[in-house]
């Protein structure tokens, strides 16, 4: 069973810093890797896509790499804002199997980015 | 403009009471699943769809039922609801996952604004 972990639980940061968010995953029969952005009581915004054939991926401040093998990807956020306090989560879509199609979310990273 | 939408977004029930939540996309997109997200918990996959009349149990499928007879629309059912079903429910949706005609594979995951549901 895919179990994705996602560290750190919560993260504090003044504004300004340079940070890194982590998600791990089991099984590394995936299709693709999302995350996600979640603000208090509102739904899911799609950030970045890793197919599983990608190594990294960039939007503006955002930059997320996939290294499928070791089962890890990493979203570096540049020069954070107050408006990056959300939730972010990350999610992995199975490949194959009696699983596939199935897509594990990791518990996500609270982040408040402080002026 | 490319949405999924659900109705409704909030919903207070009682149990026992059947309930259908609605989910449809207008994107054309083959895949489509629902959610529920709880404290401590996360998000977690009830049922998913590889096409029409194609389904899937996901990780927490108990007390659930769905049904895909259109591209567009998935709706999760719940026949006898009950309080530990109060959550908020997000239906997602995309292209199947695999390889595109185009010889790459796509599938980023378009989310409704979600339901929040309480069976008292």
């Amino acid at each position: 069973k895919q179990e994705v972990t996602q560290i750190p639980a919560a993260l504090s940061v003044p504004e300004g810093e340079n940070l890194v968010l982590n998600c791990s995953f089991t099984d590394s029969a995936i299709y693709n890797l999302q995350w996600f952005r979640q603000d208090p009581g509102k739904g899911l915004t799609s950030l970045l896509l890793i197919q599983s054939s990608q190594r990294e991926q960039t939007s503006g401040r955002l930059n997320a790499s996939l290294d499928k093998s070791s089962g890890r990807s990493t979203l570096y956020i540049a020069a954070s804002q107050p408006g990056d306090s959300a939730t972010y989560l990350c999610a992995v879509l199975r490949a194959g199997g009696t699983s596939y199609g199935k897509l594990t979310f990791g518990q996500g990273t609270i982040l408040t980015v402080h002026p | 403009e490319a949405q999924v939408t659900q109705n409704p977004r909030y919903l207070i029930t009682v149990t026992g009471k059947k309930l259908t939540v609605t989910c449809s996309q207008n994107m054309n997109h083959e895949y489509m699943s629902w959610y529920r997200q709880d404290p401590g918990l996360g998000l977690r996959q009830i049922y998913y769809s590889m096409n029409v009349e194609v389904t899937d149990k996901g990780d927490v499928p108990e007390g659930y039922k769905v049904s895909r007879k259109e591209k567009r629309n998935f709706p999760l059912i719940l026949e006898s609801p009950s309080p530990n079903q109060t959550s908020l429910y997000f239906c997602a949706s995309s292209d199947q996952p695999g390889t595109s005609g185009r010889g790459r594979s796509y599938n980023e995951q378009f989310f409704g604004p979600g339901t929040r549901l309480t069976v008292l």
